[in-house]
């Protein structure tokens, strides 16, 4: 089935640590990718996107992430983290269905905690 | 700040009692999505409307329904909430339907059947 799936469920750091969230997706042709972020008792609000060209992109609060069309991967990375990274973090690819419409699939989410 | 507004941010619903969630937006988007959020789980999408055409996905159970009465608002309608749909309830809007268009999301409404 087609999916986006996020390796880690659950991802525990200290502060300072490097972070990096898997992601991958199963849709062959052109997609583009997302990473929104959850932080608790918000709503979800967008970390980063790529739609084209230079593959590393870079988001808000340090973030970045790769997109490897080879590997169908996209994965989310940060050089040091801080207490205040501590949230859900999901990995979404949007597509066209037929009908000419474009879905949001969502991955299942990374639950990230930093302790001081 | 233009946001997208869900009420209310908790819902208690009976068994088999009608419920209906509501979301606004003052971004003027022309798209408007429900999503259900199951704890753990990925964001499903319900349904979403461009303008006022109506989508609905596939697996969305008839039990599940939808209005938009003009752009600024959009609601939820469930006929007859089971168990099994207590979950969070996610409005999000994008300018248009193509892919490279960001959706922006409500805070959601926790719905609890009992």
């Amino acid at each position: 089935a087609q999916s986006v799936s996020q390796h880690n469920h659950h991802v525990i750091l200290s502060e300072a640590a490097s972070l990096e969230l898997g992601c991958n997706y199963s849709y062959g042709g052109t997609v583009n990718l997302f990473w929104y972020v959850q932080y608790p008792g918000q709503h979800l609000q967008l970390l980063l996107k790529y739609f084209s060209g230079d593959p590393l992109v870079k988001g808000i609060k340090g973030f970045e992430a790769e997109f490897i069309k080879s590997k169908f991967s996209f994965n989310l990375r940060k050089p040091s983290v801080q207490w205040s990274d501590t949230a859900e973090y999901f990995c979404a690819v949007n597509r066209k269905f037929s009908g000419g419409y474009n879905k949001l699939i969502f991955g299942a989410g990374t639950r990230l905690a930093v302790h001081p | 700040d233009a946001m997208v507004i869900q009420n209310p941010r908790y819902q208690v619903t009976q068994f088999g009692k009608p419920v209906t969630l509501s979301c606004s937006q003052t971004l003027n988007h022309n798209v408007m999505y429900w999503y259900q959020q199951k704890s753990s789980q990925a964001p499903k999408l319900l349904f979403h409307y461009y303008d006022k055409d109506f989508n609905n996905e596939a697996d969305t159970p008839d039990n599940f329904q939808s209005r938009r009465p003009n752009t600024s608002f959009c609601f939820l309608d469930i006929r007859s909430p089971g168990l099994g749909d207590a979950a969070m309830y996610l409005c999000a809007t994008s300018r248009e339907a193509g892919g490279g268009y960001e959706q922006y999301f409500g805070p959601g409404t926790r719905l609890t059947v009992t």
